[in-house]
């Protein structure tokens, strides 16, 4: 069973200040990793994609992944209260024909004004 | 563009009845995939078409459960003898293509209530 793992939360962070997301997954051979951002009552929407080792910036978010620890995490800087929603962590499942993406059950973000 | 289109946006049945939940990707999209997320959960994935083709129905809870993709663009996810525990919002996605590297996008899901 492939799992992937979020805390809950809520996490609460001031406006303004850094908001840091940690997910980790079990399936080693995974190669793709993705973050989406879930409004109450509304569908996921895709934020981040990262394939390789490092980081990666996309205006105030960046995402960081470590194969080796199997480790992704999202840094929101800048925070601002529209960006309270719940993010998920998302990982496309390895394996021949296999492409589902495996979920977390998400953080909940509140950024407080 | 126009991005996944689902109808309808919510349907209220009653148990045991059939249901069918329609899907239009992305144009030009050849993968589409069925989630089910239910409350305070991530979304579970429960089909993936190539094409026409189901190439991954290893999620489908069980056999009440089918889904079609007759031309390769639209998708009917379909539901026979419907139970409470079916309640929960089905989503689509697709991508371009399937396989890694390939991003898939959701659509806005159908709230399925079944009383």
């Amino acid at each position: 069973q492939k799992e992937v793992e979020q805390n809950s939360g809520p996490l609460s962070v001031p406006e303004g200040a850094i908001a840091s997301l940690n997910c980790t997954y079990s399936d080693r051979g995974s190669q793709s990793f993705f973050w989406y951002r879930q409004y109450s009552g509304k569908s996921p929407e895709l934020i981040m994609s990262i394939y390789s080792n490092g980081d990666k910036e996309d205006g105030r978010f960046t995402a960081q992944l470590n194969k080796a620890s199997q480790y992704v995490s999202l840094l929101i800087r800048d925070s601002q209260p529209s960006d309270s929603a719940t993010f998920l962590c998302a990982v496309k499942n390895s394996g021949a024909g296999s492409y589902q993406l495996t979920f977390g059950k998400g953080t909940k973000l509140s950024v407080i004004p | 563009g126009a991005g996944v289109s689902q109808t309808p946006s919510n349907k209220v049945t009653e148990k045991g009845k059939y249901v069918e939940l329609r899907c239009d990707p992305i144009s030009g999209h050849t993968a589409l995939y069925w989630y089910r997320q239910s409350l305070g959960q991530g979304p579970e994935f429960l089909i993936y078409f190539q094409g026409t083709g189901a190439a991954d129905d290893s999620g489908l809870p069980n056999d009440r459960f089918f889904a079609v993709r007759p031309e390769g663009s639209v998708s009917t996810l379909k539901i026979q003898r419907t139970e409470r525990g079916d309640s929960a919002v089905y989503l689509c996605a697709s991508s371009l293509r399937a396989g890694e590297g390939y991003e898939q996008y959701f659509g806005p899901g159908t709230r399925l209530t079944v009383t």
